[in-house]
């Protein structure tokens, strides 16, 4: 069965402690993984596609990288502003269906 | 403005009442679908649609239903609300497949009593 599980569920840091968040995924045949910041009460915001092995790419603070089995999303030197839930998804397999893991909730305090 | 539109963004409402959420983007977008949210379970496909008149089920599909009329719309159908179905919903659209990336609505909050 097609699975994207995220780690750790939750994550404290304080301003400018870099650190990195984990997705792992068991679809067959990745068309594409993704990352997606939300804020409460909003919709996810796009971030990232990773689309094969060993792609990365970067936006500010945050880097994102891909395995044949797992992505990292790297957070440099956090600010508050990046206190979010951050979402993986992964699409893959013989359908056109989307797969989310639970999330990471990232907390940054000065 | 690109965006994708919802409504209502919250609704209180019955069992067994029937109701529509509707969903429209702005940017011809093939692709749409609607997500479930609930704490613990992360955001879960109900159905999704790759253009008018084709829809597939997602992997949380019992008690909803879905149409694409037409390309800008996909309205997400509760024929039969049970409190199981509380929850927070999500529609979303990308330009053509699933392994683009996705913009999503603020989505609308469903408490059925």
């Amino acid at each position: 069965e097609d699975q994207v599980t995220q780690s750790p569920e939750a994550l404290r840091l304080q301003e400018g402690e870099s650190s990195s968040l984990n997705c792992s995924y068991t679809v067959s045949g990745l068309r594409g993984l993704f990352w997606y910041r939300q804020d409460p009460g909003k919709g996810p915001e796009f971030l990232f596609t990773l689309y094969s092995a060993g792609e990365e790419k970067e936006k500010e603070r945050l880097k994102a990288t891909l395995t044949k089995k797992e992505s990292f999303l790297h957070i440099t030197a956090p600010k508050p502003e990046d206190s979010a839930t951050y979402l993986c998804a992964a699409s893959g397999g013989n359908t056109d269906k989307l797969i989310f893991g639970t999330g990471t909730r990232l907390q940054v305090f000065p | 403005e690109a965006q994708v539109t919802q409504n209502p963004r919250y609704l209180i409402t019955v069992t067994g009442k029937k109701l529509t959420v509707t969903c429209s983007q702005n940017m011809n977008h093939e692709y749409m679908s609607w997500y479930r949210q609930d704490p613990g379970l992360g955001l879960r496909q109900i159905y999704y649609s790759m253009n008018v008149e084709v829809t597939d089920k997602g992997d949380v599909p019992e008690g909803y239903k879905v149409s694409r009329k037409e390309k800008r719309n996909f309205p997400l159908i509760l024929e039969s609300p049970s409190p199981n179905q509380t929850s927070l919903y999500f529609c979303a659209s990308s330009l053509l497949h699933s392994n683009q990336p996705q913009h999503f609505g603020d989505g609308t909050r469903l408490s059925i009593l």
